[in-house]
């Protein structure tokens, strides 16, 4: 089975644009979240979805906002970029069956986005 | 709110044992993680352990867990030079229907040949 995919890799924009970044979870998995890793820092919570409703948000600005698709596919939509966005954007799949012994979030490999 | 702290940095020779500790603040943990990244790779899920649990082993990792002072270490045994990465302690709280994760700052664990 294919693990958590993610698609661009790398991606370079300019200030001010937006930019979408893609995940597909691991085949099974009906949730989907996404997390902001800065260069030096741990990973940081940006949204979770299930069955394609917005659970949890972090603190972060409304110009970040996602969607889940029937398939449970997820897009991460930043607008109006700034230089601070530059980061590695991980997504992280897991069941979300409420069940303990399977509440374990495996993650993609990442986009890298770099803002000049 | 919640915060997950570890130290930035361990050097250790190869063959020998590491511990890399970790303490949390979120007393409503129901589970913590130790996830392994290597450069420019995602997070590789190493092991977790339930929040009711002392002590888990996994081949060469053991994971501690003290509830009551808030801390959880990961030893490594027989560490390798394929060991060396950043390691991030992290924690899962289940809050308002839905999961969020911690992580710590990552320590980056050296292993010299």
């Amino acid at each position: 089975d294919a693990g958590v995919t993610q698609s661009p890799t790398h991606l370079i924009k300019t200030r001010g644009q937006h930019v979408t970044l893609r995940c597909s979870p691991i085949s099974g998995h009906k949730s989907v979240s996404w997390y902001q890793q800065v260069l030096g820092q741990g990973p940081q919570f940006i949204f979770q979805y299930y069955e394609k409703e917005e659970r949890g948000r972090g603190n972060f600005p409304d110009r970040f906002s996602a969607r889940q698709f029937p398939n449970y596919s997820s897009e991460l939509n930043v607008n109006a970029l700034l230089l601070g966005d530059s980061a590695l954007y991980l997504c992280a799949s897991s069941l979300m069956g409420w069940d303990p012994t399977n509440e374990k979030l495996f993650f993609g490999s990442g986009t890298q986005l770099s803002v000049l | 709110g919640e915060d997950v702290e570890q130290s930035l940095f361990l050097s250790v020779r190869e063959g020998d044992s590491s511990v890399i500790n970790c303490t949390y603040t979120d007393s409503s943990s129901t589970y913590l993680y130790w996830y392994k990244q290597e450069p420019g790779a995602g997070l590789q899920l190493l092991t977790y352990i339930f929040s009711n649990m002392d002590m888990k082993q996994d081949q060469r990792l053991t994971v501690l867990l003290n509830k009551k002072d808030k801390h959880l270490s990961l030893r490594i045994a027989d560490t390798q030079t394929g060991d060396s990465a950043i390691y991030f302690c992290a924690d899962l709280m289940n809050s308002g229907g839905y999961q969020k994760v911690t992580f710590g700052i990552g320590t980056k664990l050296q292993v010299i040949p």
